[in-house]
């Protein structure tokens, strides 16, 4: 199965800010089939971003994603107080899909 | 607007056998696989498996030999069993959407339900 790496893992922040945050395959990601999910504590996972850099419904443009292969990126440009979270990246081109263990974007 | 809502024992045994239900609402139910992911208090996610209405299933094969995943069209529901629970399948257990790719076995999670805490002790 693809290993996903992601880094760093804790990311400290002020809001106004832009946080990169890292996802490292260990092989090829299947035609960039790459999420990245929001997580709040005590909340379920939220879709953010698919495909390498498509934004889900309702995510705002201060969210981007970039990379293809075996490295990715998710960029928060001006990070708002609501933006304090975990972050997974996820591929899911093959099966089982996996995830990578997350990166903490904290004040 | 899709709503997912799990539920089921929050307490298993050892040995015994883990059941949880996902109630759908506000989707196509057939348009789409329903996947299931665990997540241990503080720790990482681990995709479990995914069922589509014709019962097509995949699962992880890390689980495999203990998982098994259906859909009641009926209900709108998908149900999850996983037999032969220890202490390391104690977890938040959430089910999720997950959009058909042609060609591929996705596990995309486009929509979360709010998981459902299930412990494993005797």
């Amino acid at each position: 199965e693809i290993v996903l790496t992601q880094s760093p893992g804790t990311l400290s922040l002020s809001p106004g800010e832009r946080a990169t945050l890292s996802c490292r395959a260990s092989q090829s990601v299947r035609s960039s089939y790459l999420a990245w999910y929001q997580q709040k504590p005590g909340q379920a996972p939220r879709l953010l971003m698919y495909g390498a850099s498509s934004r889900a419904t309702g995510i705002p443009d201060r969210f981007g994603g970039s990379g293809s292969g075996t490295e990715f990126t998710l960029t928060i440009n001006r990070l708002e107080p609501e933006d304090f979270a975990v972050y997974f990246c996820q591929q899911y081109g093959d099966s089982p899909g996996t995830f990578g263990g997350g990166t903490r974007v904290e004040i | 607007q899709v709503h997912l809502q799990e539920s089921g024992p929050g307490l298993v045994k050892p040995s015994e056998t883990l059941s949880l239900t996902c109630t759908v609402s506000g989707a196509s139910f057939t348009n789409y696989y329903w996947s299931w992911i665990r997540q241990p208090a503080g720790k990482g996610l681990e995709w479990i498996g995914r069922v589509f209405y014709t019962g097509i299933t995949h699962y992880n094969p890390s689980l495999k030999s203990r998982v098994t995943m259906s859909m009641d069209t009926s209900k709108n529901q998908v149900s999850l069993k996983l037999t032969s629970v220890s202490a390391a399948d104690t977890a938040v257990y959430y089910c999720a959407r997950t959009p058909p790719i042609p060609g591929v076995v996705a596990t995309l999670l486009d929509s979360w339900g709010q998981g459902a805490l299930v412990t494993v002790s005797s």
